[in-house]
């Protein structure tokens, strides 16, 4: 079993969605949770980063992390079709040489 | 600020043939990762370096050679080049002392094929 699980999707909603992408993990050790964002042909590029549980906005974004139930998520609200791309969740322990491990990726489209 | 940069972008290899892979950063940063991305399998971790002379094995780093001789390079090796190792390439890069020391920073990927 895999220690990162990500909701494979893909999903497809319409312009103005609230869109909700989900990842669970195994190892109690994770204590950084990050999102990325990964555009077709591009490298992933950082979205959101957490320390812990809780939640923390960034415009119409928002990272949620439940560690009891070692559970996170991302929240897009007004989903535009900019957003449309694929999403990574990452995780990482606190003395792992920055390694982190990443989950499958959740593929996006918005459509107009 | 170029960041991460990863060459070649693309390159077409026969089975068996050797290559390079050549990632650069001008960040100053102490962590530096390559990865392979495959379709419906994420990120996976090749190999990785925590400082200038060093490398450690990832999930995956049979058929793959790395050598970190200046602390801006990593360098990426394939001896004899299989089908398997079709994939998109990613190294990225990180910083260590700092309180986000788990972020790592992209570059734009190698697609490489073997025939």
């Amino acid at each position: 079993q895999k220690e990162v699980e990500q909701d494979p999707g893909p999903l497809s909603v319409p312009e103005g969605a609230i869109v909700s992408l989900n990842c669970t993990y195994s190892n109690s050790a994770f204590q950084y949770f990050m999102w990325y964002r990964q555009y077709s042909r591009k490298g992933p590029e950082l979205l959101m980063y957490t320390y812990s549980s809780g939640n923390k906005e960034d415009g119409r974004f928002t990272a949620q992390v439940d560690k009891s139930s070692k559970y996170i998520s991302l929240f897009i609200r007004d989903s535009q079709p900019s957003d449309s791309a694929t999403y990574l969740c990452a995780m990482s322990a606190r003395t792992n040489a920055g390694k982190s491990t990443f989950g499958d990726g959740t593929t996006l489209t918005v459509k107009p | 600020n170029a960041g991460v940069t990863q060459t070649p972008k693309f390159r077409v290899l026969k089975t068996g043939q050797s290559m390079t892979l050549l990632c650069a950063q001008d960040m100053n940063h102490e962590y530096m990762y390559w990865y392979r991305q495959d379709p419906g399998m994420g990120l996976r971790l090749i190999h990785y370096s925590v400082g200038e002379g060093t490398t450690a094995k990832g999930e995956v780093p049979d058929g793959y050679n790395v050598s970190r001789l200046k602390k801006q390079n990593f360098l990426l090796g394939l001896e004899s080049a299989a089908p398997s190792q079709t994939s998109v390439y990613f190294c990225a890069s990180s910083p260590r002392w700092t309180s986000k020391s788990n972020i790592q920073y992209f570059g734009a990927g190698t697609r490489l094929s073997v025939l």
